[in-house]
């Protein structure tokens, strides 16, 4: 069974300060891909960024980073830097390499203020 | 390049009444996705379309159901609707099954 944890319901932080979401996984495959998405007021869901369960390095683009840790099963999200525009629900998600299924989790709520 | 499209943007329905959601994918994809996203939650798999085939499905009763159409379009049809039903409806698509899933806006559908 596929499960995504994202403990952190709600963030509050002031603009310029810099965040991080977490994410936890469990799953019994091998092959595995991990995602982040943003969800803006509108409800569209925006994907950022897919990691496969294979390459751990961590990635940055501007000011968000990820940190794949298949050790302790996380796959975090930082946002550097943190601006109004980011302010949103963020959903990690979770799919198997040979399955169209996405599991999501619950998501957290990010509030960037003035 | 047109994205994925969903209509309509809200429908508000009563118990019982059925209801039918539409998709269209983004230009060069095949494959469509349906997943229901109940308020503060994430979104839940509903079932895939494949070749105009359900090719994959998720924990919901038979009241849910859909079709694919030859250029790829497809709709979510809901039967007997229930209080619970209400949700956020989201359509993805993708070049193949098992690649990126790309997302509409969704339906917001009310049932009362």
């Amino acid at each position: 069974a596929q499960k995504v944890t994202q403990a952190q319901t709600e963030i509050s932080v002031v603009e310029k300060e810099d965040v991080t979401l977490d994410c936890v996984y469990e799953t019994r495959d091998t092959t595995y891909y991990l995602f982040w998405y943003k969800q803006p007021p509108s409800g569209e869901l925006v994907f950022l960024i897919r990691r496969n369960s294979f390459d751990e390095q961590n990635e940055i683009s501007g000011r968000y980073s990820w940190n794949f840790q298949k050790s302790t099963s996380s796959f975090n999200f930082t946002i550097t830097a943190s601006q109004v525009v980011d302010s949103a629900v963020y959903f990690c998600a979770l799919r198997p390499g040979t399955a169209s299924k996405l599991t999501f989790g619950t998501g957290t709520r990010l509030q960037v203020t003035l | 390049d047109a994205g994925v499209t969903q209509s309509p943007t809200h429908l508000i329905k009563t118990r019982g009444q059925q209801v039918t959601l539409r998709c269209s994918p983004k230009s060069g994809h095949d494959t469509v996705s349906w997943y229901q996203q109940a308020l503060g939650q994430g979104p839940q798999f509903i079932f895939q379309y494949y070749e105009e085939e359900e090719r994959q499905r998720g924990n919901f009763p038979d009241r849910f159901s859909g079709h694919q159409f030859p250029n790829y379009s497809s709709e979510l049809n809901v039967n007997a609707l229930l209080l619970g039903d209400s949700a956020l409806y989201l359509c993805a698509s993708s070049l193949a099954p098992a690649v990126e899933q790309y997302f509409g806006p969704g339906t917001r559908l009310t049932v009362t």
